[in-house]
This record gives C-alpha cells, structure tokens and sequence, in this order.
C-alpha cells in the first residue's frame, strides 16, 4: 500500500508570495492533517480535514488554509509569505474511523524556505 | 490547554546500552498517548501508542511505553539500543476524539558504537 504522498518535497518562496502544497493519503484515509515543524516551535497542528470538511484548526493566522477533495487529497495553502513560515510542513492521513484515534502516518513532508 | 514537556533535548547511548525517554503531559482526562520517531529527512513514523488498559505497553523496533497516571508520565524504553535507532523521538497527546495531537519538543537520541 502505499503511503502519503506530499509534493513538492522542497520549495523557495519570496516573502509575499503564496504556495500551495499538495498531500494523498493512504488509499483508504478519509482523514488528513497537516502538521508545521521548526526548530523553534517544533511540530505543531494546523488543521484537520474529514470527509472533505474541517475537522479541527489550530491556533494559526487565516494566511494559512486548507481544503479536501471528494478522493480525500488534500491542499494547504499560505499566503502573504513571512520569513517566518520557513518550516517543514508534514502531512499525515488516518484511518477512517469518525471519531479519530491520533493513529498519524506522515509524509516525508514538503520543506519550505522563505527569502 | 494539553501540553507535552520531554526534559531531555539530546541522549546519547552506547550501543547495546539500555534506553528510556521521559515524556510527561498535561491533560485534563484521560489522554491518548502516543511516541513518534523521525529519522533524518524523514516524516515521522509510529512507534506505540496508549488508548486504556495495561498501562505497559509494547510498539515496534522493541519499544516499550510505560503509562503512570500518578505522575502524569509516558517514558520511552528499549532495552538494547541500536545504531539504527539513532533518530529524533516525539511524545504526543491526543484527545480522545480527533486527530489533533500536541507533540512535545522532541528527544535526539545519538548512539555510540
């Protein structure tokens, strides 16, 4: 089977740009998450998607929004580029379960540099 | 708010020496409790997770978590470390709805030969 899928694997941006990032998940997923990771902040929640609505956000500016489609993949997007959200940005589906578990499985994640 | 704190940044062990990882949460019931390694470059994998019921429980690659409600812990243990396990470790807390986790700052584990 296989596994969640993130493109691109890396990118570079200019301050005020905009970038979309794509994720699949595992045939089967319904769930989607997305996840920022810095060396400052660590790793920390942005939003979760189910059955095509959101799920759960966390505390991140309006820049930063997400969507899923009817197959369950998923697109996160960050406007107005701040050399700040320079990060790894993973992606991780779950089994579909309504509820949720936290049962995660990552991508390898989509590495975004700001200039 | 849940909060993860994993006290120790970085760990390094000899090869074949015993392991353990300290995770402690802060959560208002009972949590879902989970670690996570990530290898370098790498999303991050599960290793074992703590829903109810024994509180000792086993994962992958030989960890093993013990769940101490009493002090609010959830360390990470192997008894026979290996260079392959040279990696970063995250402890996590859920709710026990959602997939929305809390992910403490992470352990870098270094193995010595």
């Amino acid at each position: 089977k296989a596994g969640v899928t993130q493109t691109p694997r890396y990118l570079i941006k200019t301050r005020g740009q905009q970038v979309t990032l794509s994720c699949s998940p595992i045939s089967g997923h319904r769930s989607v998450s997305w996840y920022q990771q810095t060396p400052g902040q660590g790793l920390q929640f942005l939003f979760e998607y189910f059955s095509e609505t959101q799920r759960n956000k966390g505390n991140f500016p309006g820049r930063f929004s997400g969507r899923q489609f009817s197959n369950s993949r998923s697109e996160m997007n960050v406007s107005t580029l701040e050399l700040g959200d320079s990060a790894l940005y993973l992606c991780a589906s779950s089994p579909t379960l309504q509820g949720g578990t936290g049962e995660l499985f990552f991508g390898e994640g989509s590495r975004l540099t700001v200039l | 708010a849940q909060s993860v704190t994993q006290p120790d940044i970085h760990i390094t062990v000899s090869e074949g020496a015993s392991l353990e990882l300290r995770c402690n949460y802060s959560y208002g019931a009972t949590p879902y409790l989970f670690w996570y390694v990530q290898s370098p470059g790498q999303g991050l994998q599960l290793l074992l997770k703590y829903f109810s019921g024994d509180t000792l429980v086993q994962g992958i690659k030989g960890f093993e978590a013990e769940f101490k409600r009493s002090q609010s812990s959830f360390n990470l243990r192997k008894p026979s470390v290996h260079w392959s396990d040279a990696a970063e470790y995250f402890c996590a807390v859920g709710a026990r709805a959602g997939n929305m986790l809390t992910f403490g700052g992470g352990t870098r584990l270094m193995v010595k030969p």
